[in-house]
């Protein structure tokens, strides 16, 4: 098994470009999350999803949208990045919901 | 934001040393209780969960003190590959949709 897998794993935009980041998990797992880390900050959930067609807002949803359209997949968009979005973005996922795997990370600059 | 709070450290400790890390959590209505290890530049991983009555894994004791609202991981005979760092994370739900994750506690073991 591959577990949790996220691509790109690196990405420069300009600011108001647009992208999405895909996050895809073969454990069968319903439950799966979108983070971000920073310097100096613990991770901090952006959006997650209880299962296929769900999605919803976690502590930091401003600026991004998600789609969860197959249960393996987890789509984070960026619709116009901004500065303030650079940052590492960490993809996880959970079959019960505390136990959560992640991903290898996406680290994402916007200049 | 300083639901969770770790000392940063670093603690630099020598082979074989026994080194404690603390936590302390601000939400009494916290359920459930971790220990992840995050690798320089890679994903956080679970290394344990924290129970009531203490739990230990090998060379790693964890215990939880409700009352006192304080978290603790203790390592034993510490190795090179220890050397890392450690987030202490609480969960507030058990969806896992409400993780609060410290800013964690660096390590680094010396030969």
């Amino acid at each position: 098994n591959a577990g949790v897998t996220q691509t790109p794993k690196f990405r420069v935009l300009k600011t108001g470009q647009s992208m999405t980041l895909l996050c895809a998990q073969d454990m069968n797992h319903e439950y799966m999350y979108w983070y971000r880390q920073d310097p100096g900050m613990g991770l901090r959930l952006i959006h997650y999803s209880v299962g296929e067609g769900t999605t919803a807002k976690g502590e930091v949803p401003d600026g991004y949208n998600v789609s969860r359209l197959k249960k393996q997949n987890f789509l984070l968009g960026l619709e116009s990045a901004a500065p303030s979005q650079t940052s590492v973005y960490f993809c996880a996922s959970s079959r019960q919901g505390i136990e959560q795997y992640f991903g290898p990370g996406t680290r994402l600059t916007v200049t | 934001r300083k639901e969770v709070e770790q000392d940063p450290g670093p603690f630099n400790v020598p082979e074989g040393a026994t080194v404690a890390f603390n936590c302390t959590y601000s939400n009494s209505a916290s359920q459930s209780f971790f220990w992840y290890r995050q690798d320089c530049r890679k994903e956080p991983k679970l290394l344990m969960s924290v129970y009531s009555s203490g739990n230990e894994d090998g060379r790693f004791t964890a215990q939880l003190n409700r009352a006192s609202q304080y978290i603790s991981l203790l390592i034993r005979d510490s190795k090179l590959s220890d050397s890392a760092t450690y987030l202490c994370v609480v969960a507030l739900n058990q969806a896992g949709t409400a993780l609060i994750f410290g800013k964690g506690t660096t390590l680094s073991v010396s030969s």
